[in-house]
């Protein structure tokens, strides 16, 4: 089955560094995505890697996937108190066109 | 581009009413949407798959007679929840897969509030 866990809370001072991690347990996942969510708003998409990478940059932020691990973690650089929101990863079998199986979700804080 | 529209943003509802939410596709075709619900400080869950001209296809336990879903034309998909009640309250959101873009990605709407008294 699918499972995919995320640690609660992650609280930052601004100017820092932000890591969220995430792990999945299906192995067939193709794409692997995370999503920022502010209060009371839909889903953004942040970015995406597809399985057979390994980490993938854009901008301020940096994805880095360990298949053996099943374990996907987000790097937000020069974190900014504009960055507070929840973020989800979420993982899909064949493409962000099927169903999308998502994590618990981080709650993300930045202090000045 | 690409961008997917609710309404209602938000409602409040009695018991024992039923409620839609509409979700539509605005710049694009979309064979196939989703219907999300996410309870306060949870993720969000998959109720169901809706596809164009058929029957949607619900994700275990999710009751189908309760939450209707239509998906008439190419740009909307309507979830009737009915007979609502008070632990129906949640945050429903819709997402669609645009089949002429790449295929890795939703596009999702900003989401409708309901709130059942």
């Amino acid at each position: 089955g699918e499972d995919v866990e995320q640690s609660l809370f992650l609280s930052v001072r601004e100017g820092d560094s932000s890591v969220i991690n995430c792990t999945y347990t299906d192995s067939s996942s193709t794409y692997l995505y995370w999503y920022k969510q502010e209060p009371g708003a839909g889903l953004q998409l942040l970015t995406y890697i597809f399985s057979n990478m390994d980490m993938k940059q854009d901008q301020r932020l940096t994805v880095l996937l360990n298949k053996k691990d099943k374990h996907l973690s987000l790097r937000i650089a020069d974190t900014q108190t504009g960055d507070s929101a929840i973020y989800f990863c979420a993982e899909s079998l064949g493409g962000g066109g099927n169903k999308l199986t998502f994590g618990t979700g981080t709650q993300l804080k930045v202090e000045l | 581009g690409a961008v997917v529209s609710q309404h209602p943003s938000w409602v409040i509802c009695k018991s024992g009413t039923s409620v839609k939410i509409e979700c539509r596709s605005l710049d694009f075709q979309a064979t196939t949407m989703f219907w999300y619900r996410q309870f306060p400080k949870q993720s969000l869950m998959l109720m169901a798959t809706s596809n164009e001209g058929s029957k949607a296809t619900y994700e275990q336990g999710v009751e189908k007679d309760k939450f209707l879903i239509n998906h008439a034309s190419l740009t909307l998909s309507t979830l009737t929840v009915t007979s609502a009640h008070p632990e129906d309250s949640s945050f429903y959101i819709c997402s669609a897969r645009d089949p002429g873009r790449t295929d890795y990605e939703q596009y999702f709407g900003p989401g409708t509030r309901l709130t059942v008294t």
